[in-house]
């Protein structure tokens, strides 16, 4: 079975640093991209960014450029998503996805997501 | 960047009904376009891929098209579990990016 398991949940001050993981399993790791997507408390889905783990090859929305950080092991099959200081904007629900199905992909499956609170 | 725009953003209907969702890209996507379901707590799941494929496991009442700017999805008899956000999603480029998204409640 392919599956997305995210890290637990975070509550972080503002001005700390974070990073959340997503660990991949059922599925060749390094073939398909992983997709980072942010859901604000109340609204809808915002796609972040999206990595390569074969080569690390990362595509960064314009909105979250500069804010965040996309990485991934392949030895450990994870996907991370880090934050350098964190701010109370950032909390939400983040979400990682796999992107399959090559020339016409799709986001399937996804993580149960990582909620993220920041306040002092 | 594509915007993508649904309508309505919040529908309400009764169990046995048909609803139809629009999509619509800022410019053609040709038929890369996703749609999903997200219930409260959970994490969305894919319904319908490229535009008018039904993804496995899910129910045949269930439809999509649609091609170049406007796309449609369908729900033949609504049932109880089907009341939930859906949102359509652009994979033509990058960024990608989702409608904001149609909240299906009961009447």
């Amino acid at each position: 079975e392919v599956q997305l398991v995210q890290s637990g949940a975070e509550m972080k001050k503002p001005g700390e640093s974070l990073k959340i993981s997503c660990k991949a399993s059922g599925y060749t790791f390094t073939n398909d991209w992983i997709a980072w997507v942010r859901q604000m408390p109340g609204k809808g889905l915002e796609w972040m960014g999206v990595i390569f783990p074969a080569d690390s090859d990362t595509i960064y929305s314009p909105s979250f450029q500069g804010r965040v950080t996309i990485s991934a092991d392949k030895s450990t099959r994870t996907a991370f998503l880090q934050w350098g200081s964190v701010k109370a904007s950032d909390s939400a629900m983040y979400f990682c996805a796999r992107e399959s199905g090559h020339g016409n992909p799709w986001f399937d499956p996804w993580g149960q997501g990582t909620l993220v609170t920041v306040s002092s | 960047d594509i915007q993508m725009t649904q309508s309505p953003s919040s529908v309400s209907a009764s169990v046995g009904d048909r609803v139809t969702i629009t999509c619509r890209a800022s410019q053609s996507i040709d038929n890369y376009l996703n749609w999903y379901q997200q219930k409260p707590g959970k994490a969305p799941k894919l319904l319908i891929y490229a535009a008018s494929s039904l993804q496995r496991g899910v129910p045949s009442r269930f439809s999509g098209s649609g091609s170049g700017t406007d796309f449609t999805l369908t729900i033949s008899s609504l049932q109880p579990e089907d009341f939930a956000t859906y949102y359509c999603q652009q994979s033509y480029s990058y960024p990608r990016s989702f409608g904001q998204g149609t909240k299906m409640e009961i009447k």
